[in-house]
């Protein structure tokens, strides 16, 4: 089955950058989505299609696929960024297609 | 805008069997488009893909727990089910229904959740 292999913790003081990375075998050449969970609450989808935002998530999250790896970027860190980002692809070759990166916990200092 | 919201007993024995219904609103299960699924999440683990159903009762499941997993569509009631039988201790988790996208394949709307604990 196809593995998604995640750092399990992200630091970055306010309003600098954090970037998360998801790594697979030739990622790049599948779809990858972000979510973003905060204590208590479900998964929120904040990117899905490498790079495309849903409505409503703001500009300063973006995404990048290449390669082995995707990035989950987030710009002008806030306070209220700090969660549990996940990773997610659908590999149709896999009896288990879809499969999630193991999580990365951000914490804003 | 399409909400999801989980319902069905908090508490289960073990051995028993594990339902919960997901009740679809803002939109129909019937219109197609997207593959309707569970995932759970132990306690501060991640997450874990149980499977998916699409309104035509089409299913897909998790091979680590094909054996006991069923899940249902109600298109009148616009509702899905699932069912876990011969639970255990390790089956503790939060369990979400969600919408799986069917161009991409993510999962853009969740239910809030529910968590069910197994415990005699």
């Amino acid at each position: 089955s196809y593995v998604l292999t995640q750092p399990p913790s992200v630091s970055v003081a306010p309003g600098q950058t954090a970037r998360i990375t998801c790594g697979g075998n030739n990622i790049g050449s599948k779809s990858v989505h972000w979510y973003q969970q905060k204590p208590g609450q479900a998964p929120v989808l904040v990117v899905y299609d490498d790079s495309d935002r849903p409505s409503g998530i703001p500009e300063r999250f973006s995404g990048s696929n290449s390669g082995n790896t995707a990035t989950l970027t987030i710009s002008r860190v806030e306070a209220g960024d700090e969660a549990d980002y996940y990773c997610q692809v659908w590999d149709s070759s896999s009896d288990s297609p879809v499969v999630f990166g193991g999580g990365t916990k951000l914490t804003v200092l | 805008q399409v909400q999801l919201q989980e319902s069905g007993p908090g508490l289960v024995k073990p051995s028993q069997t594990l339902s919960l219904t997901c009740t679809v609103s803002g939109g129909s299960i019937s219109s197609g488009g997207y593959y309707w699924s569970w995932i759970r999440q132990h306690p501060g683990k991640g997450l874990e893909w149980i499977g998916y159903i699409y309104y035509s009762g089409s299913t897909y499941y998790n091979p680590s727990l094909k054996s006991r997993v069923t899940i249902s569509v109600d298109t009148s009631k616009n509702q899905f089910s699932l069912k876990l039988s011969s639970v255990t201790a390790a089956d503790t988790a939060v369990y979400y229904c969600a919408s799986l996208s069917g161009s991409y394949y993510y999962l853009d709307y969740w239910g809030q959740g529910t968590l069910v604990t197994v415990s005699s």
